[in-house]
């Protein structure tokens, strides 16, 4: 079973529209991570949170810890969002440091003009 | 700060041939980490290092081996290459698994 699980894996929106991205992951992390790769392939930290939400210009994360799940917002859409976004999780060790991090197979977004 | 680099860019290889990816930080990172990236998969982890002197093995760590004898640089080396070693890498660097990510640029491999 995939520890982290993301939808849509496809996704095409018309540029101005409201974009949601999905994560769910199934045991206690530390922190979740939300990545952007560009059709250049280098990928690029958007946000790291344990919890609530966090804003960046007009990218949006929000995270539930009770139930598991996470989303990206993009407003105003625009065709240079068009990316593949990817979730990751770190997850507990018994000790109670960081585990490295287990990848969701990322959502690939295109914006059309 | 260069942050993350990576060389080659591209590489070529024959089946059977050895050869290793260079992978440098500049950040005084002490964990770093090799991920491989296969069409419909998503990163997965093929060795870590949370400091000079150790290392460990990810997810997919077979016909792959790491060293760290400083902090800045952890290379790996494909021992005798395969075609399903045809990937892109990613070499990635942090203060640990629970705080930002910095990613090196990629190296695309093909194993003829």
């Amino acid at each position: 079973k995939n520890e982290v699980e993301q939808s849509p894996q496809n996704l095409t929106a018309q540029e101005g529209e409201f974009i949601t991205i999905n994560c769910s992951y199934s045991v206690g992390i530390s922190a979740l991570h939300w990545l952007q790769q560009h059709p250049g392939g280098g990928i690029v930290s958007l946000f790291m949170l344990s919890s609530g939400k966090k804003k960046h210009g007009r990218l949006i994360a929000t995270i539930n810890i009770q139930e598991k799940h996470s989303s990206l917002h993009i407003t105003a859409s625009h065709p240079r969002d068009s990316a593949v976004y990817i979730c990751a999780v770190s997850l507990y060790f018994f000790s109670g440091s960081a585990r490295q991090l287990t990848f969701g197979s990322g959502t690939q977004l295109t914006v059309l003009p | 700060n260069a942050g993350v680099t990576q060389t080659p860019k591209f590489q070529v290889l024959k089946t059977g041939q050895s050869m290793t990816l260079q992978c440098a930080q500049d950040m005084n990172h002490e964990y770093m980490s090799w991920y491989r990236q296969d069409p419909g998969m998503g990163l997965r982890l093929i060795h870590y290092s949370v400091g000079a002197g150790i290392t460990d093995q990810g997810e997919v760590p077979n016909g792959y081996n790491v060293s760290r004898s400083t902090t800045e640089d952890f290379p790996l080396r494909l021992l005798s290459a395969a075609p399903s070693q045809t990937s892109v890498y990613f070499c990635a660097s942090s203060y640990d698994p629970g705080n930002e990510q910095y990613f090196g640029p990629g190296t695309r491999l093909t194993v003829t």
